[in-house]
């Protein structure tokens, strides 16, 4: 079956440090990758659309300047976290989709700063 | 008011139990996933089903796009099906947006 990979699993940094998150498709090139976040006990919710090649769309309320999103290909995206704060704590997964509904989860990556 | 809205919200059975879990929306959908999150944070895409029913293993899913309701159902559940099950409709169009329940907390007793 399709396998997506999140890079770090976990990580903790201090405040005002940048972090990258990868997330890669193992087996099938993916055309369209998602970026959610998910804090405590509160349901997933999307930040923002990343299509290979092109600028991510960003979801109300995500700042594109502090979540850079790079799509380099089509089995890697990027999720960077400038000057990342506590309050950006949280749970970052991907999914990754081909051409149908279907979407493919990674592991998640947790995030702290201290 | 939640674009999905799942039911119940905390669910403890014992084991061998049917259950069931609901999942009633307002968007407009394609399709519909099921997934499942365990303590660790992981998601595995149970189900992805636009219409009637679809079954894999101990685990049912159906869907009416007219009324809007979806229903995951496990059969002779089992301590290891204890996991947050969350509704997540797909929107329409070509960028395969989900929205997200709440989730389903479900644990399941020996």
């Amino acid at each position: 079956g399709a396998v997506v990979s999140q890079h770090p699993s976990r990580v903790i940094c201090k405040s005002g440090t940048s972090v990258k998150i990868e997330c890669r498709s193992l087996d099938f090139q993916a055309t369209t990758m998602f970026w959610y976040r998910q804090f405590p006990k509160q349901s997933l919710m999307l930040m923002a659309t990343s299509n290979e090649g092109s600028k991510a769309t960003y979801e109300q309320g995500v700042e594109k300047d502090k979540f850079l999103i790079n799509h380099a290909s089509l089995t890697l995206s990027t999720l960077t976290v400038t000057s990342a704060h506590p309050e950006d704590s949280s749970f970052y997964i991907c999914s990754a989709t081909v051409s149908t509904d279907t979407q493919y989860f990674g592991p998640g990556t947790r995030l702290t700063v201290l | 008011k939640n674009e999905v809205e799942q039911s119940p919200q905390n669910l403890t059975a014992q084991e061998g139990e049917f259950i069931t879990i609901n999942c009633s929306y307002s968007v407009g959908i394609s399709a519909l996933h099921w997934l499942q999150q365990h303590p660790g944070g992981g998601i595995v895409s149970l189900f992805m089903l636009s219409s009637g029913k679809k079954k894999h293993g101990r685990l049912i899913a159906t869907i009416n796009i007219q009324e809007k309701h979806s229903s995951l159902h496990i059969t002779a559940s089992h301590p290891r099906d204890s996991a947050v099950y969350i509704c997540a409709p797909v929107s329409g169009g070509s960028n395969y947006k989900l929205t997200f329940g709440k989730g389903t907390l479900l644990t399941v007793n020996p």
